[in-house]
């Protein structure tokens, strides 16, 4: 069964400062990854997605994303933050024989001044 | 595009009772999904629509039950509401497959069970 590990419930970063948020997940087959935001009492806006090809994958907003397919690793990067940045981060996996969506337990990104 | 739209944005149910939750999915979409969202932890799959038809399901009990209707709006039904529900629920659209399309989500309903 797949499934996904966010390895930092809260990251703490000063503005300006690059972040990097870690995901690893498993699964058997091939699968799509996904990062998603979710600002204070919103619903969910996809970051970036990695269906194949190039690893490295560029999103909105600054972030981008490495597939490191040996290491079952997507983790997600941004080179300076913003206090805008302020939010949960999901990543998320979806086995490409279904197009159901597992999320991670989150990341709380918060920007210190 | 008008989005994807959920209602109500809150909701407070008594234990015991019945809920039904309401989603519009954006316009082209054929495909509804619905997320539980605990407090404190990722969506967890509830179920998937796909032209009126559910297409897959998570591991959540039958009281939990779904529609999906010709204009692909949705509802999510939850019978016997127990503590537990007290969640954030999403609901997100597509117009296909998520290898070639992107998932849209609303901004949820928030239930609270008491």
């Amino acid at each position: 069964a797949q499934s996904v590990t966010q390895l930092d419930s809260q990251v703490p970063v000063f503005e300006e400062a690059p972040v990097e948020l870690r995901c690893n997940y498993s699964s058997s087959v091939s699968v799509y990854l996904f990062w998603y935001v979710q600002y204070p009492n919103q619903g969910l806006q996809l970051l970036l997605k990695y269906l194949s090809g190039s690893t490295l994958v560029k999103g909105i907003n600054g972030f981008e994303a490495e597939f490191n397919k040996s290491q079952t690793s997507f983790h997600l990067r941004k080179p300076s933050v913003h206090i805008s940045d302020t939010a949960e981060y999901f990543c998320a996996v979806s086995e490409n024989r279904d197009d159901k969506i597992i999320f991670g337990k989150g990341t709380r990104l918060h920007i210190l001044p | 595009e008008t989005g994807v739209t959920q209602s109500p944005t809150h909701l407070i149910k008594t234990r015991g009772q019945q809920v039904t939750l309401r989603c519009s999915s954006q316009s082209g979409h054929n495909t509804v999904s619905w997320y539980q969202q605990a407090l404190g932890q990722g969506p967890q799959f509830i179920f998937q629509y796909y032209r009126e038809e559910e297409n897959g399901r998570g591991n959540f009990p039958p009281r939990f039950s779904g529609l999906q209707f010709p204009n692909y709006s949705s509802e999510l039904n939850v019978n016997a509401l127990e503590l537990d529900d007290s969640a954030l629920y999403l609901c997100a659209s597509t117009s296909g497959r998520l290898m070639n399309t992107e998932a849209f989500f609303g901004q949820g309903t928030r239930l609270t069970v008491v």
